[in-house]
């Protein structure tokens, strides 16, 4: 079964710091990775999605990496804004034929002025 | 603007009833799926369905139960038999069902417990 975990569970940083996320996965054969982001009490955002056969993937101050042979990836934030604070999730795609996504439990990030 | 609807966006269950969760899309997407989120927890996959008429079990189908009479409409059935249904529900869809087509959500519905 895979099993999704990121670190840190929480995030507090001030504003303009760069950071990161990290989201771990335990079978390798997955065939791509999404992150998404969630506000509270609101649906999710998809935010980058990195096929298998890529490395990284950019959305403005986004950068997405994914490492299959070591099961992880990372979602690097440049100069951070309040309008960041949000919770991120990780979520990978099992196989080739089946949609099916499987997620981490999330980093709740804040970022303060 | 193209979609996804969910609706209502609260929702209470008496002891012994049914209820109902609409999701509605106009992406002309193919897939659409339906996830539970607990406080602190990821998405749990509850059903899915690839086309119209066909649907399959996710992680933790047992007391839900879903439709798929029409393209755009995907309704969620939370039965008396789920005993603990106070959740977030989420829906998505994407355009199809294989891994390279990033699924969309609406805004959930909140279930809980009178």
């Amino acid at each position: 079964k895979q099993e999704v975990t990121q670190i840190p569970a929480a995030l507090s940083v001030p504003e303009g710091e760069n950071l990161v996320l990290n989201c771990s996965f335990t079978d390798s054969a997955i065939y791509n990775l999404q992150w998404f982001r969630q506000d509270p009490g609101k649906g999710l955002t998809s935010l980058l999605l990195i096929q298998s056969s890529q490395r990284e993937q950019t959305s403005g101050r986004l950068n997405a990496s994914l490492d299959k042979s070591s099961g992880r990836s990372t979602l690097y934030i440049a100069a951070s804004q309040p309008g960041d604070s949000a919770t991120y999730l990780c979520a990978v795609y099992r196989g080739s034929t089946l949609g099916r996504l499987y997620f981490g439990r999330g980093t709740q990030l804040t970022v303060w002025p | 603007d193209g979609g996804i609807t969910q609706s209502p966006k609260y929702l209470f269950r008496k002891e012994g009833q049914n209820v109902t969760l609409s999701c509605e899309q106009n992406l002309n997407h193919d897939a659409m799926y339906w996830y539970r989120q607990d406080p602190g927890q990821g998405l749990r996959l509850i059903y899915y369905s690839q086309i119209v008429n066909d649907f399959q079990k996710g992680d933790i189908a047992e007391g839900y139960s879903v439709s798929r009479e029409k393209k755009e409409s995907f309704p969620l059935t939370v039965t008396s038999a789920q005993k603990n249904p106070t959740a977030f529900y989420l829906c998505a869809s994407s355009l199809g069902q294989r891994g390279n087509q990033p699924q969309h959500f609406g805004d959930g519905t909140r279930l809980s417990i009178l």
